[in-house]
């Protein structure tokens, strides 16, 4: 089955600069590469996702990269702000299966 | 739409008990699944299901149980509860396809002594 690595663990950035997160995974089938936030005390929310007949994806402050070559997808947040403070997971999937996540970022942004 | 309903929030339980985690929907979602969060590990599913009457076993199934008799209903049932079932279970729904974004709950903390 399906595994994805995410790395690092803990991720400490200066308000202002950017933070890349970074996530491998196994199964040369899956196609559909999601990131979710979670913030203290809730579930996680979609933020970005990104699908395997694209390379890259943006939406304001984030951005979503995917090389299928290499297996390998990162988020990218530019400007970083304290409200960007959280757990951050990444996930994959191929077809219908359900999502498997990576092990969660926990990003702190020092103001 | 309220999204994904769970309760309750937190819950202790004593070895050997038993309980069932409420979650409901009322976003019309076919699919829905039921994950646990322990910390430093990510999400890892239990069961899922992709509509009325179908459940299937997901990465860490024993020890729990499953229903779907409804579009908007997914309870997941804890029999004789054991320490390692400590944890922050979340439910969440998604449309007919994966792809289209998961929808999660608040969740509930679980504490089993």
């Amino acid at each position: 089955g399906e595994n994805v690595e995410q790395h690092p663990s803990t991720l400490s950035v200066q308000e202002g600069d950017s933070a890349v997160i970074k996530c491998t995974y196994s199964d040369s089938a899956s196609n559909y590469f999601p990131w979710y936030k979670q913030e203290l005390g809730k579930g996680p929310q979609l933020i970005i996702d990104i699908r395997s007949n694209v390379g890259e994806k943006k939406d304001q402050r984030i951005a979503v990269t995917l090389n299928k070559t290499a297996k390998h997808f990162s988020l990218h947040i530019t400007e970083t702000q304290p409200e960007d403070s959280a757990v951050y997971f990444c996930a994959a999937s191929s077809g219908n299966t359900p999502l498997v996540f990576g092990k969660g970022t926990r990003l702190s942004v020092i103001a | 739409n309220a999204g994904v309903t769970q309760t309750p929030k937190f819950r202790i339980l004593k070895i050997g008990q038993s309980m069932t985690l409420q979650c409901t929907q009322d976003m019309n979602h076919n699919y829905m699944y039921w994950y646990r969060q322990d910390p430093g590990m990510g999400l890892k599913l239990i069961y899922y299901s992709v509509g009325a009457g179908i459940t299937d076993k997901g990465e860490v199934p024993n020890g729990y149980n499953v229903s779907r008799s409804t579009t908007e209903d997914f309870p997941l049932r804890l029999e004789l509860a054991a320490p390692s079932q400590t944890s922050v279970y979340f439910c969440a729904s998604s449309d007919l396809r994966v792809r289209s974004g998961y929808t999660f709950g608040s969740g509930t903390r679980l504490t089993v002594v």
